[in-house]
């Protein structure tokens, strides 16, 4: 079974641009959730999606946003990137809400 | 706020001894904990969890244990290889919520070979 699929792994953007990044869920699984880590951060939870419904947000702001297609595939999107917007986007999955989460191998977004 | 805690950003552990990481929380609504280890440039790889049902739960060379008045799970290896030296994190969630990932900021195990 293949695991969770990021694409790209590195992309690097000038600051004001905007990014998406994508997630392929494991196979069968239907709640994707986005995490960002920076260092001496941990994870920090963006928002999780199931069955193409945004169910939680963490504490980001309005320019950090992403959907869920009916293939469970799920995109975000951040838009006028910040230089402090530099850093590993995580993306999991799982096969319902609460249950354990799967990673994917992240996207190292570098803003310059 | 930080709900999750991991008081220690380092530890080193000579092979074949124990390796015990831990972890304190503060919200008393989180009913489920896991624990990730983390590899360079890898995402985080699902390792074990525990109910606050249970105190115990065992797998292999992992076992993690969970002490609910004092708000404190452990994750101990045993024994410990130098494959094991990665970054663990440790999470919590609250299934009768938001079902809401909390983690912590990472302990780095170094196993001495």
């Amino acid at each position: 079974k293949a695991g969770v699929t990021q694409t790209p792994r590195y992309l690097i953007k000038t600051r004001g641009q905007q990014v998406t990044l994508s997630c392929s869920p494991i196979s069968g699984h239907r709640s994707v959730s986005w995490y960002q880590q920076t260092p001496g951060q941990g994870l920090q939870f963006l928002f999780e999606y199931f069955s193409e419904t945004q169910r939680n947000k963490g504490n980001f702001p309005g320019r950090f946003s992403g959907r869920q297609f009916s293939n469970s595939r799920s995109e975000m999107n951040v838009s006028t990137l910040e230089l402090g917007d530099s850093a590993l986007y995580l993306c999991a999955s799982s096969q319902g809400l609460g249950l354990a989460a799967f990673f994917g191998q992240g996207t190292r977004l570098t803003v310059v | 706020d930080q709900q999750v805690k991991q008081n220690s950003p380092s530890l080193s552990v000579q092979e074949g001894r124990i390796s015990i990481l831990n972890c304190d929380y503060t919200n008393s609504m989180f009913d489920y904990f896991l624990w990730y280890k983390k590899y360079p440039a890898e995402g985080p790889t699902f390792l074990i969890s525990i109910s606050s049902i249970k105190d115990k739960n065992e797998d292999g060379r992992f076992t993690v244990f969970l002490n609910k008045s004092a708000k404190h799970l452990s994750l101990h290896i045993v024994p410990s290889q130098p494959g094991d030296s990665a970054v663990y994190f440790c999470a919590a969630l609250t299934t009768s919520g938001t079902y809401k990932y909390i983690f912590g900021t990472g302990t780095r195990l170094k196993v001495l070979a």
